[in-house]
């Protein structure tokens, strides 16, 4: 069964303390691993695709990274406005049209 | 601008009443989907459609109904046979091609029943 696990459910950083997010999947072929960042009361906003391993993407603060199986979200020296739940979802190559996501991890950045 | 609206962002519903939440998309996209999304989970898919006049029943999609007449809209009915309909409801699209399968969302409606 495909499936998508995120760690840690939540994490608070001191701002400009670095770390990582966790995402290990389970597909029966990845097509594409995403991630999204969601503010409070707002709908996902969409921030990278991964679809292979050895990829990387960069934005801002943020990195993605992808192995066979886990994808990591690292921020650098973070700032308050970082703070969200950042989502995790995979697209298997047996599914082209359903993305699976995972429960997200909630990110406080403390001034 | 190009996106995606959801209206209302907040509806109340009395128990044993069917609302309809809508869902309007200007990007061209083909594929539109409903998730619902609950405290401390991750998005749970209801339905989706990759086409006009065609979609498909999603992991959880009792006790909910959709439509597909326009390619813009993707309205989702919560019947009142929906035994926990309270949560916080999303809509996305995406294109159908090969190489581009990001999903963007709307803004959501939150649902309460009192």
């Amino acid at each position: 069964e495909d499936q998508v696990t995120q760690s840690p459910e939540a994490l608070r950083l001191q701002e400009g303390e670095s770390s990582s997010l966790n995402c290990s999947y389970t597909v029966s072929g990845l097509r594409g691993l995403f991630w999204y960042r969601q503010d409070p009361g707002k709908g996902p906003e969409f921030l990278f695709t991964l679809y292979s391993a050895g990829e990387e993407k960069e934005k801002e603060r943020l990195k993605a990274t992808l192995t066979k199986k886990e994808s990591f979200l690292h921020i650098t020296a973070p700032k308050p406005e970082d703070s969200a739940t950042y989502l995790c979802a995979v697209q298997a190559r047996s599914s082209a049209s359903k993305i699976i996501f995972g429960s997200g991890t909630r990110l406080s950045i403390r001034p | 601008d190009g996106g995606i609206t959801q209206s209302p962002k907040y509806l109340f519903r009395k128990e044993g009443q069917n609302v309809t939440l809508s869902c309007e998309q200007n990007l061209n996209h083909d594929a539109m989907y409903w998730y619902r999304q609950d405290p401390g989970q991750g998005l749970r898919l209801i339905y989706y459609s990759q086409i006009v006049n065609d979609f498909q029943k999603g992991d959880i999609a009792e006790g909910y109904s959709v439509s597909r007449e326009k390619k813009e809209s993707f309205p989702l009915t919560v019947t009142s046979a929906q035994k926990n309909p309270t949560a916080f409801y999303l809509c996305a699209s995406s294109p159908v091609a090969i190489s581009y399968n990001e999903q963007f969302f709307g803004p959501g409606t939150r649902l309460t029943v009192l």
